[in-house]
């Protein structure tokens, strides 16, 4: 079946410092990937997303790559900021079903200035 | 502006009441869902529909119910046979299309509280 792994938060990180939230996934064939961020209280944004392996995909500094080998999609951003404390999903789109979604548990990102 | 639109933000209920929230989109997807949160966790679908007067169960559908007779409305009711309805409930929809690019987008969410 499809599922999504992410890494167990919170992370905390200080002001300029480099992210990586870890994401690896379960799916047959090539599933689509999505990065969401949910602030306090709020629903969920898409942040980014990749349709198929080796895509990147980028938005306000985020950037994930579509790892077809190793089946992951991990989060990075070069330097983080105080207001992108948050919480972020790693989630995917089965093959079988297109509107289906599969999120992961989500990882609580905290930047300390 | 296009969007999607929950009422009311916050919900109040006493045990053994049913309870509606709504759920309004104007981007004229087809296909919408509800998902339902709870503190450090992550979403867990209990409806979707793909098309009007259509939709199919999710992975937590015991104890809601849910109706789709307008394209742009799908409104979710908790009934007293939900045993632990206290959570953040998140309404979704998509272009429906079934491409591999079909990206759901969020409304912003009614936290219920059941007292």
């Amino acid at each position: 079946g499809n599922s999504v792994t992410q890494m167990e938060g919170p992370v905390t990180l200080s002001e300029e410092a480099f992210l990586t939230i870890n994401c690896t996934y379960t799916a047959t064939g090539y599933p689509s990937l999505f990065w969401y961020v949910q602030y306090p209280g709020e629903g969920l944004q898409l942040l980014l997303k990749a349709t198929k392996a080796d895509d990147k995909g980028s938005n306000k500094g985020f950037e994930a790559t579509y790892r077809k080998e190793t089946t992951s999609f991990h989060l990075e951003k070069g330097s983080v900021q105080v207001s992108d404390s948050a919480v972020y999903f790693c989630a995917l789109s089965g093959i079988e079903n297109f509107n289906k979604f599969y999120f992961g548990s989500g990882t609580k990102l905290n930047v300390k200035p | 502006d296009g969007g999607i639109t929950q009422s009311p933000k916050y919900l109040f209920r006493k045990e053994g009441q049913n309870v509606t929230l709504s759920c309004e989109q104007n981007l004229n997807h087809d296909a919408m869902y509800w998902y339902r949160q709870d503190p450090g966790q992550g979403l867990r679908l209990i409806y979707y529909s793909q098309i009007v007067n259509d939709f199919q169960k999710g992975d937590i559908a015991e104890g809601y119910s849910v109706s789709r007779e307008k394209k742009e409305s799908f409104p979710l009711t908790v009934t007293s046979a939900q045993k632990n309805p206290t959570a953040f409930y998140l309404c979704a929809s998509s272009i429906g299309a079934g491409g591999p690019a079909d990206t759901q987008y969020f409304g912003p969410g009614t936290r219920l509280t059941v007292l």
